[in-house]
């Protein structure tokens, strides 16, 4: 009954490869996010989805590429991975975006970058 | 554009000690404002939220209030736990557009028996 999963939860790769990290949601939401954490715990937005339409795409390199097949699953794909997108990437959903949702956010997805 | 600032830390306090986090916010019209806390090793989680000046947002002991006057959301607890330990992180929500949430840098707390 996990409301927002993501896989996988440890991702552990060298520089220079493609790698994929998945996100889904069963609490019928609208919205999704990608967010980055980084090692001091700051935490920015990447990406949001909204009825898998893009709606924010912040500053992120264009290694960076979501997809959104369905409005409950938000995938995120890395292209030619550098040592600096070692983080830890968390997913979100909100029921429909407006300011007064509250985030559900899944357990998060450590990326280690050797 | 709209921004969170809060205090850093770490914060470390003994047990039953009072606890204050200080928040401040900018932000062009009304935002909601939230306080999410996450556990080590787990992804955030709502702790409490106020959508309008004056709301007080209230969960597990811990309250904030919604100060337009102020643009400030402090977050307190009167009586801390060792299970209190976590990283809570201030943030807020629209107005200069939906979709979008800001967050503080988060602080860091540490509760000693």
């Amino acid at each position: 009954d996990t409301a927002v999963s993501q896989t996988p939860k440890y991702l552990v790769t060298q520089m220079g490869n493609d790698k994929s990290i998945k996100c889904e949601q069963n609490l019928g939401h609208d919205t999704m996010y990608w967010y980055k954490q980084d090692s001091k715990k700051f935490l920015k937005i990447m990406f949001s989805y909204n009825n898998k339409e893009l709606i924010i795409n912040e500053t992120v390199p264009n290694r960076f590429s979501p997809k959104s097949p369905d409005k409950a699953h938000l995938n995120l794909h890395i292209n030619s991975l550098e040592l600096g997108d070692s983080a830890v990437y968390f997913c979100a959903s909100t029921p429909s975006g407006s300011r007064t949702d509250t985030q559900y956010f899944g357990p998060g997805t450590r990326l280690t970058v050797l | 554009g709209d921004s969170v600032t809060q205090m850093e830390g770490p914060v470390t306090l003994s047990e039953e000690a009072f606890l204050t986090i200080n928040c401040t916010y900018t932000a062009t019209g009304y935002p909601s404002l939230f306080w999410y806390v996450q556990y080590p090793g787990e992804g955030l989680q709502l702790l409490l939220k106020a959508t309008k000046a004056d709301d007080k947002g209230s969960n597990k002991g811990f309250e904030a209030t919604y100060r337009k006057e102020t643009t400030s959301f402090h977050l307190e607890k009167g009586s801390v736990q060792v299970s209190d330990s976590a990283v809570y992180f201030c943030a807020l929500s629209g107005p200069s557009g939906t979709y979008k949430y800001i967050f503080g840098t988060g602080t860091r707390l540490k509760v000693l028996a």
